[in-house]
């Protein structure tokens, strides 16, 4: 079993759509939790940052961790064709340094 | 968020000679880079770890004397593919970590680098 599962895709959705992407982990050492939008040929762009279980909402974007059934979501709200893009989960530890661990990424479409 | 450039965007370069790629934090101060490669379509695959002022832990399976890591500052790292192959062209991107604890403990990514080897 992979540390990070995150289902590739793609998701297409139409433009307005509620946006639900996932990640599971099985780490349980895992204290903090991210999620990084990719455009083509581009690096990965920091959406949200969680620490420990909860919510998080940033405009569109609201993030949630839920580390008892150590599964993680991201929601975009009324979706524009502007967020068609890959999206990363990561997480790591809380200790020093550590690198992050990444899912395999979802490539989502907004239809206009 | 924070800053961290890469550069060059985007390099093509013969076989058999070597590329340098930099890694730069411009407003904040970070002990610690992470190299990674991504190849079309997949995850970003972590290739080592860079320590300023120390030698770099590189992950099972990557040549240390093909991808050199020099983190000669605070606010800089560098990779250099050594004799550079076709298959070594590749997305490579960095990221680093605020080094004040006190400050953002995010990663932040610099904008990549395609290096095509022809």
């Amino acid at each position: 079993q992979k540390e990070v599962e995150q289902d590739p895709g793609p998701l297409s959705v139409p433009e307005g759509a509620i946006v639900s992407l996932n990640c599971t982990y099985s780490n349980s050492a895992f204290q903090y939790f991210m999620w990084y939008r990719q455009y083509s040929r581009k690096g990965p762009e920091l959406l949200m940052y969680t620490y420990s279980s909860g919510n998080k909402e940033d405009g569109r974007f609201t993030a949630q961790v839920d580390k008892s059934s150590k599964y993680i979501s991201l929601f975009i709200r009324d979706s524009q064709p502007s967020d068609s893009a890959t999206y990363l989960c990561a997480m790591r530890r809380n200790s020093g340094n550590t690198p992050l661990v990444f899912g395999k990424g979802t490539r989502l479409s907004v239809i206009a | 968020g924070a800053v961290v450039s890469q550069h060059p965007s985007w390099v093509i370069c013969k076989s058999g000679t070597s590329v340098k790629i930099e890694c730069r934090s411009l407003d904040f101060q970070a002990t610690t880079m992470f190299w990674y490669r991504q190849f079309p379509k997949q995850s970003l695959m972590l290739m080592a770890t860079s320590n300023e002022g120390s030698k770099a832990t590189y992950e099972q399976g990557v040549e240390k004397d093909k991808f050199l890591i020099n983190h000669a500052s605070l606010t800089l790292s560098t990779l250099t593919v050594t004799s550079a192959h076709p298959e070594d062209s590749s997305f490579y991107i960095c990221s680093a970590r605020d080094l004040d604890p006190r400050g953002r403990t995010e990663a932040f990514f610099g904008q990549g680098t395609r290096l095509t080897v022809v």
